[in-house]
């Protein structure tokens, strides 16, 4: 199985500023790779997926890149409906499709 | 649109059987993989089963493996999640998404509500 982890666990951070989470595999799941946002009493929404590509509807604020085992989102410029949790997610070995553990954002 | 939703879910005793169901619009089943998905209160998310567009290919995680099965009903454009021997720890929301692409299978681009299922005596 393939361990995802997320650091940091809790990044706080004022609007407009730019945001850098990270998220690390325990081995290469090449760029297969997504990401998602999810707020509290919600389902979460695909933001980016195969590393590096925005899902429909997607703002450009968005911005996912790496491979193999280092991937990074990073969100340009921080609007307030982007604090929010957000989680790393492979599909390059599975079963079982594993997550991270997510990396909380919140407002400074 | 594309829309999944979801049943209700309910609290169940340990040992019990629950039937999720999971209604499409938007799209239809037989075209498209659903996943099963859940995620525990106040904890991170769990892959738990997948039914390919194929309506063959079946995919469970190994902590559900041989209580739950995933099938679909064409029909009412349906998937559902059949639960058996429910523990206190498949306590969890419970969220069917569609597979984002039948060839490069494995992410998830709509999601269904959620549904609560609790399992307690």
């Amino acid at each position: 199985e393939i361990v995802l982890t997320q650091s940091p666990a809790t990044l706080s951070l004022s609007p407009g500023e730019r945001a850098t989470l990270s998220c690390r595999a325990s081995q290469s799941v090449r760029s297969f790779l997504a990401w998602y946002q999810q707020k509290p009493g919600q389902a979460p929404r695909l933001l980016v997926y195969d590393a590096s590509n925005r899902a429909t509807g997607i703002p450009a604020r968005f911005n996912g890149s790496g491979s193999g085992t280092d991937f990074t989102l990073t969100i340009s410029s921080l609007e307030p409906e982007d604090f929010a949790l957000y989680y790393c997610q492979q599909r390059n070995l599975w079963p079982p499709l594993t997550f991270g553990p997510g990396t909380r954002l919140d407002i400074k | 649109q594309v829309q999944l939703v979801q049943s209700a879910g309910g609290v169940v005793q340990p040992g019990g059987s629950l039937r999720l169901s999971c209604a499409v619009s938007g799209f239809t089943v037989s075209d498209s993989g659903i996943h099963w998905i859940r995620q525990l209160p106040g904890k991170g998310l769990e892959w738990v089963a997948f039914l390919r567009y194929d309506g063959i290919n079946k995919e469970y995680a190994d902590s559900v493996q041989g209580r739950f099965t995933i099938s679909r009903d064409n029909s009412r454009n349906t998937v559902y999640l059949q639960m058996h021997s429910l523990t206190v720890e498949d306590t969890a929301v419970y969220y069917c998404a569609k597979d984002r692409d039948n060839w490069n299978d494995g992410d998830f681009d709509y999601w269904g509500q959620g549904t609560l299922v609790t399992v307690s005596s």
